[in-house]
């Protein structure tokens, strides 16, 4: 079955401290990856995707196809860092998204 | 993102009544989605349509229907709305698939509330 898991619903950090957001899948053959970000008051958005391989925002992923994850990281957390994050994957070649169940990130001063 | 607009934002209304929510994009994309997001279980993907002739069943479609009026219009419809239907809606694009993971844009959403 094609499934996303989120483990932690709500991440509290400090200012400063890194952050991990973990995201492991399950899925028949090659998924592509994502991670959404919806702050306070705005829509739900685009973060990065795998095959991109790149830091938006000072966050990383990097997908660990042995793991079945995709984990989101950043060394350094900022309180506008604070949002609600998704991990999503699709099929190779479909944009269908399954979504995880989200985990709220809070970044305190 | 002011492309994908939803209408209307919010909505009560009361079981057993039919409700219709609107996406428009200005995006000139091909593809659209609802999704419905409840708290503790994220988005799940009701309908979506590769184009204007393509209509296809979501995760969760039962109790509900779409009509893809135009490249720029994918309409949600509950006919006959019940309770558990009380949730934030979410219409999305993307473009055509390039097989390399398109970004799907959002609009801001509809909460209905079904009493």
């Amino acid at each position: 079955a094609q499934r996303v898991t989120q483990p932690e619903k709500l991440l509290s950090v400090f200012k400063g401290a890194p952050v991990e957001l973990k995201c492991n899948y399950s899925y028949s053959g090659s998924p592509e990856l994502f991670w959404y970000v919806q702050y306070s008051r705005q829509r739900l958005q685009l973060l990065l995707r795998h095959i991109s391989r790149e830091s938006i925002k000072g966050f990383t992923a990097d997908l660990n196809k042995g793991e079945t994850s995709f984990h989101l990281k950043k060394p350094f957390a900022q309180e506008e860092d604070s949002a609600m994050y998704y991990c999503a994957l699709s099929g190779r070649g479909t944009d269908k998204l399954i979504f995880g169940t989200g985990t709220r990130l809070q970044v305190f001063p | 993102d002011a492309d994908v607009t939803q209408t209307p934002r919010n909505r009560i209304t009361k079981t057993g009544k039919r409700i219709m929510l609107e996406c428009s994009q200005t995006k000139g994309h091909d593809r659209m989605y609802w999704y419905r997001q409840d708290p503790g279980l994220g988005l799940r993907l009701i309908y979506y349509s590769f184009d204007v002739k393509d209509i296809n069943k979501g995760e969760i479609s039962d109790g509900y229907s779409v009509s893809r009026q135009a490249q720029a219009k994918f309409s949600l419809s509950l006919e006959s709305a019940i309770p558990n239907q009380t949730a934030l809606y979410f219409c999305a694009t993307s473009d055509q698939g390039q097989g390399a993971g398109d970004e799907q844009f959002f609009g801001p959403g509809t909460r209905l509330t079904v009493l």
